[in-house]
């Protein structure tokens, strides 16, 4: 099946950095979503991405879609300690109906 | 706008039971609707969708005479893990997609359920 990396891992920044994340994939994607996550809390969407070479801001945070439709970036700029959470990236595929999440990017500020 | 609810919130039973977790959209009809389990500090695993009005599509691995899924209306969606073991202890969180924005998906808080 469809496989996305995503990376990285995990992130431990100082608040007012910014942080950069991307995810990748074999397949192409029609759709590039990104959501976050709190501890003990389902995933918010954030950006959705529905055009190769689409660039999105949603306050602090702006995502591409790559041009290619196999990856996306998603950008923070100025952390703020209310940032930390768990970021996941998912590519929707209309054929398939049905989106393919990413491991996941674990966000740690320290104030 | 697109608010998904989910009772319960945490459930406790003893291994052989069922549990039923419901899954509604408050504020918008969902023709489809997701089923995931998540581990601890691990991604969504998806198990199933669910149309509104047809059997659910389960993903390869997951049991569908186990883990029971029923979508009766536009606005609920429910999961019942049946003949419950501990290993089915897990985080189970849904999701639902409006109409013609199917690729956008509104998660529910997830249920924790726990299996003793």
């Amino acid at each position: 099946g469809q496989q996305l990396n995503q990376s990285p891992q995990s992130m431990f920044i100082q608040e007012g950095e910014d942080v950069s994340m991307n995810c990748t994939s074999s397949s192409i994607f029609n759709t590039w979503l990104w959501y976050k996550q709190d501890p003990g809390e389902g995933p918010v969407l954030l950006i959705a991405l529905y055009k190769a070479g689409e660039l999105t801001s949603n306050g602090r945070l702006t995502a591409q879609f790559g041009i290619t439709r196999k990856d996306s970036f998603l950008n923070i700029s100025a952390s703020i300690p209310s940032d930390v959470g768990i970021y996941f990236c998912a590519g929707y595929n209309t054929n398939a109906g049905k989106s393919t999440f990413g491991d996941g990017t674990t966000l740690t500020v320290k104030p | 706008g697109a608010v998904v609810s989910q009772h319960p919130s945490w459930v406790i039973c003893k291994s052989g039971t069922s549990v039923k977790i419901e899954c509604r959209s408050l504020d918008f009809q969902a023709t489809t609707m997701f089923w995931y389990r998540q581990f601890p500090k691990q991604s969504l695993m998806l198990m199933a969708t669910s149309n509104e009005g047809s059997k659910a599509t389960y993903e390869q691995g997951v049991e569908k005479d186990k883990f029971l899924i029923n979508h009766a209306s536009l606005t609920l969606s429910t999961l019942t893990v049946t003949s419950a073991h501990p290993e089915d202890s897990s985080f189970y969180i849904c999701s639902a997609s409006p109409p013609r924005v199917s690729y956008e998906q509104y998660f529910g808080p997830g249920t924790r359920l726990t299996v003793t």
